[in-house]
C-alpha cells in the first residue's frame, strides 16, 4: 500500500498570504488528522477528519481551516500567514471505523515545510 | 500545559546496551499511548503502543512500560543499534478522539 502521501513538500509564502496544503491517506483510510511541528512547540493537533465531517480541533485560531473529500483527502488552509505559521505540517492517517475504538495508530506523511517570511 | 513531557531533550547511549526513553503524562483521562520516532525531514514512524489495561508491550527489541499510579511511560531499546538514532517522540490519547497529545521528543544517538 503506498503510505500517506502531502503536497507540496516546501513552500515559502509571505506575510498575509494564504495556503492551502494536500494530503492524500493510505487507501481505504477514512480518517486524517493534521499536526503542526515547531521547534518551539513541538507537535500539535490542528484538527481530524472523519467522512468529510470535522470531528476534533485542537486550539489553533480560525484562520486554520480544513476541509475533506468524498475520496478521503484533505486538505488544510491558513489564510493571512504570520510569521509564526513557519513549521513543518503533518498529516496522519488510520483506520479507524465508524464505531471502532481509536486504539489504532495513525500514520504520517512526510510533512509540508512551510516558510514565511 | 504540556500534559506530555518528555524531560530529556537528548540521550546518548553506547551500540549494544540499553536505552531508556521516559515520558510523563498529567491527564488520567488517556488510555493509551504510543511511541513515535522521527527522522530528518519525514514524519513520525509508529514505533509501539500501550493501552492502558496493560502495564508493559513488546515488539522484538522495543518494550513500553506503562506505571498508571505515577502517570508514567518508559520505552527500552534493546539492544540499542546505531540506526535507532532519531528523535522519539511519544503520544497519549483517549478513546473516541482521534487527537494526539505529543511530547517534546528526545534525541537519541547511538554512538559505535
Amino acid at each position: 500500500k503506498a503510505g500517506v502521501t502531502q503536497t507540496p513538500r516546501y513552500l515559502i509564502k509571505t506575510r498575509g498570504q494564504q495556503v492551502t496544503l494536500s494530503c492524500s491517506p493510505i487507501s481505504g483510510h477514512r480518517s486524517v488528522s493534521w499536526y503542526q511541528q515547531t521547534p518551539g512547540q513541538g507537535l500539535q493537533f490542528l484538527f481530524e477528519y472523519f467522512s468529510e465531517t470535522q470531528r476534533n480541533k485542537g486550539n489553533f485560531p480560525g484562520r486554520f481551516s480544513g476541509r475533506q473529500f468524498s475520496n478521503s483527502r484533505s486538505e488544510m488552509n491558513v489564510s493571512t500567514l504570520e510569521l509564526g505559521d513557519s513549521a513543518l505540517y503533518l498529516c496522519a492517517s488510520n483506520s479507524l471505523k465508524a464505531g471502532g475504538h481509536s486504539y489504532n495508530e495513525q500514520f504520517f506523511g512526510p510533512g509540508t515545510r512551510l516558510t514565511v517570511l | 500545559d504540556q500534559q506530555v513531557k518528555q524531560n530529556s531533550p537528548s540521550l546518548s547511549v553506547q551500540e549494544g546496551r540499553i536505552s531508556i526513553l521516559n515520558c510523563d503524562y498529567t491527564n488520567s483521562m488517556f488510555d493509551y499511548f504510543l511511541w513515535y520516532k522521527k527522522y530528518p525531514a519525514e514524519g513520525p514512524t509508529f514505533l509501539i503502543s500501550i493501552s492502558s489495561i496493560k502495564d508493559k508491550n513488546e515488539d522484538g527489541r522495543f518494550t513500553v512500560f506503562l506505571n498508571k499510579s505515577a502517570k508514567h511511560l518508559s520505552l527500552h531499546i534493546v539492544p540499542s543499534q546505531p540506526g535507532d538514532s532519531a528523535v522519539y517522540f511519544c503520544a497519549a490519547g483517549m478513546q473516541g478522539a482521534q487527537k494526539l497529545v505529543f511530547g517534546q521528543g528526545t534525541r537519541l544517538t547511538i554512538n559505535p
